[in-house]
């Protein structure tokens, strides 16, 4: 069964740092999407990304945040700055169809990024 | 109010046991909600869709009451595998999902 990939699983970055998180969406999916979930709370949506621009990002993605497809395969997350409120799990998620209803997102399983 | 919201739990019930979880919503302009399963320290996996006729995958079963703003999961016949957070999830009209926090349920032996 295709799945979403991510890599890597696990980030450790010193605060101030940048970082990229890296996720290969399932291929005929056209929409793509961030969560992350930050330990013992809920999964939360950072960014949906349709036809190379973001379609719609939360309070959470604010400037530090910015998304890019490079490549036909690739979608990245990246955050220039990090902060300590940063760490969380951040999973990607894609799905195949926008505009009808009970299309669900399929997701990657996660990267953990710990900031120090 | 929270936009999704479940019991936290735990449930904690025997093999073989049914039990059944519910949920509320708070934007009546929902159009589609989902199950997903979380284990710990794992990324959320679809169980089921739900529709507002109810509808069954084996042991599960998924109901949708949009008149109360209502979602439940039944599940028959618990194996000790189902043992996982149960995340009630709304996708919205802009269709990003809004996460409950999830329902443990442990199933022991």
């Amino acid at each position: 069964e295709p799945e979403v990939t991510q890599t890597p699983s696990h980030q450790v970055t010193q605060m101030g740092q940048e970082v990229i998180l890296r996720c290969v969406p399932i291929s005929n999916h056209l929409y793509f999407y961030w969560y992350r979930q930050i330990l013992g709370q809920k999964v939360e949506f950072l960014v949906s990304f349709y036809n190379n621009e973001i379609s719609e990002k939360s309070e959470i993605f604010d400037d530090q945040f910015s998304v890019e497809r490079p490549d036909g395969s690739n979608f990245t997350l990246k955050i220039r700055s990090t902060k300590l409120e940063d760490s969380a799990m951040y999973f990607c998620a894609s799905s195949e169809v926008w505009g009808f209803s009970n299309q669900p997102q399929h997701f990657g399983d996660g990267t953990r990024l710990s900031i120090l | 109010r929270k936009e999704v919201e479940q019991d936290p739990g735990p449930f904690n019930v025997p093999e073989g046991a049914t039990v059944a979880f519910n949920c509320t919503y708070s934007n009546s302009a929902s159009q589609s909600f989902f199950w997903y399963r979380q284990d710990c320290r794992k990324e959320p996996k679809l169980l089921m869709s739900v529709y507002s006729s109810g509808n069954e995958d084996g042991r599960f079963t998924a109901q949708l009451n949009r008149a109360s703003q209502y979602i439940s999961l039944l599940i028959r016949d618990s194996k000790l595998s189902d043992s996982a957070t149960y995340l009630c999830v709304r996708m919205d009209s802009s269709y990003k999902l809004i996460f409950g926090s999830g329902t443990r349920l442990l199933v022991r032996p």
